[in-house]
């Protein structure tokens, strides 16, 4: 079976340091593509940036470029997302989900990160 | 880029059909059939029911549709089911740097 496995949900204050994962099993990690997707409370989805496992090349939208990082370690078929310094406003759920060149199949769906920073 | 148009919200009784729009440009859905349905229920991932503008992944159900015209695209749900009521988010790439979702739509089955 195709999985993605997030990290636990976060409690953060302002101006700290996070990094979440995406563990990917059940297919071959490195010729998918690993896109991060934000939906703060109540509101609808927004892409943040996607990596090819295969080379790391990673596609910030543009929202995002500077914001966060984006990086894999393709020997434990993990993405990861970073912060180095959180705000209030970063407080959403973070989704992993996979993707293949070329397409809009975007699925699996991690379950989500949750992160809250107060 | 701008999230893609929806209308917040529909509804529909059991057994009725439903269509959800949504309106990109001439940058993203009007030259692109790469398009995408995703059903978000309360509290859980988005889940893929539509790609390349009207297929279906394995395990969704036939009775989601998808479809485009011009800039437009659409999601049909026919034969209307509690199940159904969810968010809805439509996808759309629209180049290197832009890939961009819907407002999204909630439907409520009556």
């Amino acid at each position: 079976e195709v999985q993605l496995v997030q990290s636990g949900a976060e409690v953060k204050k302002p101006g700290e340091s996070l990094k979440i994962s995406c563990k990917g099993s059940g297919y071959n990690f490195t010729t998918w593509w690993i896109g991060w997707v934000r939906q703060m409370p109540g509101k609808g989805l927004e892409w943040m940036g996607i990596i090819y496992p295969g080379d790391s090349e990673v596609i910030y939208s543009p929202s995002f470029q500077g914001q966060v990082t984006i990086s894999v370690d393709k020997s434990i078929s993990t993405a990861y997302l970073q912060w180095s310094s959180l705000k209030a406003s970063d407080s959403a759920i973070y989704y992993c989900v996979r993707g293949y060149s070329g397409t809009s199949q975007f699925d699996p769906w991690g379950r989500g990160t949750l992160v809250t920073v107060s | 880029q701008s999230a893609l148009a929806q209308p917040a919200s529909v509804s529909g009784s059991p057994g009725q059909s439903i269509t959800i729009s949504c309106t990109g440009t001439g940058s993203n859905i009007g030259t692109s059939n790469l398009v995408s349905w995703y059903q978000q229920r309360p509290g859980k991932a988005p889940k893929l029911i539509i790609y390349e503008v009207s297929r279906r992944p394995s395990g969704a159900s036939d009775r989601f549709s998808g479809s485009k015209s011009g800039s437009t695209a659409s999601l049909t749900i026919s034969g209307l089911q509690a199940e159904d009521e969810a968010d809805y988010f439509c996808y759309s790439y629209g180049g290197y740097t832009t890939y961009v979702f819907g407002t999204g739509t909630t439907l409520t089955v009556l």
